[in-house]
C-alpha cells in the first residue's frame, strides 16, 4: 500500500510569513503529483501537477518542488495572507486518475 | 469553484439503510471518480466511471456501487450502510481517463447514526 505522508499536520503563522510543508512517498512509481488547496466548505482546488524529476511550479506566491529520487515535493508559500488559510493536500496519481492523498496540512494564517 | 456539483450537501441516514448520492460533472468531462474521506484521513479512491463503464475500483466492498449516465452525471450507491460510511464523500470529473487534472466538487457529508 503506498503511503503518502505530509507534515506538519498544522502550521499557524503570522501575516507576512514565509512558510513551506512537505509531502514524502516511498516510491518514484507513479504517473503526477497533485498539489491541492481546500478550504472549508469549498471543492478542492488544484495547484499544481507535478510529472518529472527536479520538476518547479510556481503561481504567485505559491511554488512546489518535486524530487522522485528521494521522495519528497515542497510546497512554499512566501508572504503568507489570512487567504492562505486552508487545508493542503498532496496526492499521487498511481494511474487511471486514482489519486493517493496525504492527510493535509492545515495552515492557519493571522492577520 | 470547479463547476462540479454534488447532492445533497448534508445526510443523516440510519444503519442498514441504503444512499444514493449524486455528481454533476464539468460540462465536456467523460471521467467521475469518487473519494470517501473519512474523520482525520485523506480521501480514499473508491472508484471511477469512463464513458459509463467501471474502469478501477480501490479497497471498497461491492455495496459500494456506481453509476455514469450518458451526460457523464454519475451516482454512488452505499447499501447496507454501516456507521464506519459515516464521512464526505466528493466526486471529480476530468476531460478524459487519461487526464492528469481532475475538478472536484464540495462534497456530500454522510452521518450515518
Amino acid at each position: 500500500i503506498l503511503n503518502v505522508e505530509q507534515s506538519p499536520q498544522s502550521l499557524h503563522v503570522q501575516e507576512g510569513d514565509s512558510t513551506n510543508f512537505t509531502c514524502s512517498f516511498p516510491s518514484s512509481n507513479f504517473y503526477a503529483l497533485h498539489w491541492y488547496r481546500w478550504e472549508t466548505a469549498k471543492s478542492p482546488e488544484a495547484l499544481f501537477v507535478m510529472t518529472l524529476n527536479g520538476d518547479e511550479k510556481k503561481k504567485g506566491r505559491i511554488s512546489a518542488t518535486l524530487n522522485t529520487k528521494e521522495g519528497y515535493s515542497y510546497l512554499y508559500i512566501k508572504g503568507s495572507q489570512p487567504e492562505d488559510s486552508a487545508t493542503y493536500l498532496c496526492a499521487l496519481n498511481t494511474g487511471f486518475q486514482k489519486l493517493v492523498f496525504g492527510t493535509g496540512t492545515r495552515l492557519l494564517v493571522s492577520p | 469553484e470547479t463547476g462540479v456539483t454534488q447532492s445533497p450537501t448534508h445526510l443523516i441516514k440510519t444503519r442498514g439503510q441504503q444512499v444514493t448520492l449524486r455528481c454533476s460533472s464539468q460540462s465536456g468531462h467523460n471521467t467521475v471518480s469518487w473519494y470517501q474521506q473519512a474523520l482525520g484521513q485523506g480521501p480514499q479512491f473508491i472508484f471511477q466511471y469512463y464513458r459509463e463503464e467501471e474502469n478501477g475500483r480501490g479497497n471498497f466492498p461491492p455495496r459500494f456501487s456506481g453509476l455514469q449516465f450518458p451526460n457523464y452525471s454519475s451516482e454512488l450507491n452505499v447499501n447496507a450502510l454501516e456507521l464506519d460510511d459515516s464521512a464526505l464523500y466528493l466526486c471529480a470529473s476530468s476531460r478524459s481517463a487519461g487526464d492528469n487534472e481532475q475538478f472536484f466538487g464540495p462534497g456530500t457529508r454522510l452521518t450515518v447514526l
